[in-house]
């Protein structure tokens, strides 16, 4: 069965702390995605990466950034957390094939609070 | 800015009817379009492709794109309260392009 997991379903942290999101995919997809959802403004995508070591801005990439050393893992970093980044982070993997990269799997999600 | 959108609902329809979701985008060169469903406290999973004009049917769902137009949907035949939930259009924008770009989503209600 496929797979990609979040390490963490629920977090809470501080304002200005570090925080890791990380996300581990098991079908040999090149294309990782980390999108948040918030109610009444649907799902943003922030960074994706179609290879490793790549990586590019999606539509709200401040405040945030990535690291894709391994093909099956992409994580996200808040280096300094804000009460705005309270959300529903979501992890996604796709293949690199034509309109397969809309073919996305996601992970459980991870809810972030910053207090 | 590529845009996707959908009437956000809620769509009630009683068991048994059929369900049609709509939506339309701005990007005239988008290739791949895509039906995700998500329930409530859970994530998305997809449920329809389509990359090209016409219908294309999958059980008791059949997506249908109009490029001319802009425009693809989703019928559900037989509602049934298991398909209660919420569905996101998606949108590749073009060849190449590895970005995809959701609209905020319909909320559909399935009255038994």
């Amino acid at each position: 069965d496929v797979k990609v997991t979040q390490s963490s379903r629920y977090l809470v942290k501080r304002t200005g702390e570090k925080v890791f999101l990380e996300c581990v995919q098991d079908m040999d997809h090149e294309n990782m995605f980390w999108y948040r959802q918030d109610p009444g403004l649907g799902l943003r995508l922030i960074y994706f990466s179609y290879d490793v070591k790549m990586k590019e801005k999606g539509d709200i990439p401040e405040g945030y950034s990535v690291s894709r050393e391994k093909k099956e893992r992409f994580s996200l970093i808040l280096e300094s957390a804000s009460t705005n980044q309270t959300s529903m982070y979501l992890c996604a993997s796709s293949l690199h094939e034509g309109g397969m990269v809309g073919e996305l799997f996601f992970g459980e999600g991870s809810r972030l609070t910053v207090l | 800015q590529k845009e996707v959108e959908q009437n956000s609902g809620p769509l009630s329809v009683p068991e048994g009817a059929i369900a049609s979701l709509n939506c339309t985008y701005s990007d005239r060169g988008s290739q791949s379009f895509f039906w995700y469903r998500q329930y409530s406290g859970k994530s998305p999973e997809l449920i329809m492709s389509i990359y090209s004009n016409g219908d294309k049917e999958d059980g008791r769902f059949t997506a249908q794109l109009n490029k001319a137009s802009q425009y693809v949907s989703l019928l559900i035949r037989d509602s049934q309260p298991s398909d209660s939930a919420t569905y996101l259009c998606a949108v590749v924008p073009g060849a190449g392009s590895y970005q995809l770009t959701f609209g905020k989503g319909t909320k559909l209600s399935v009255i038994p």
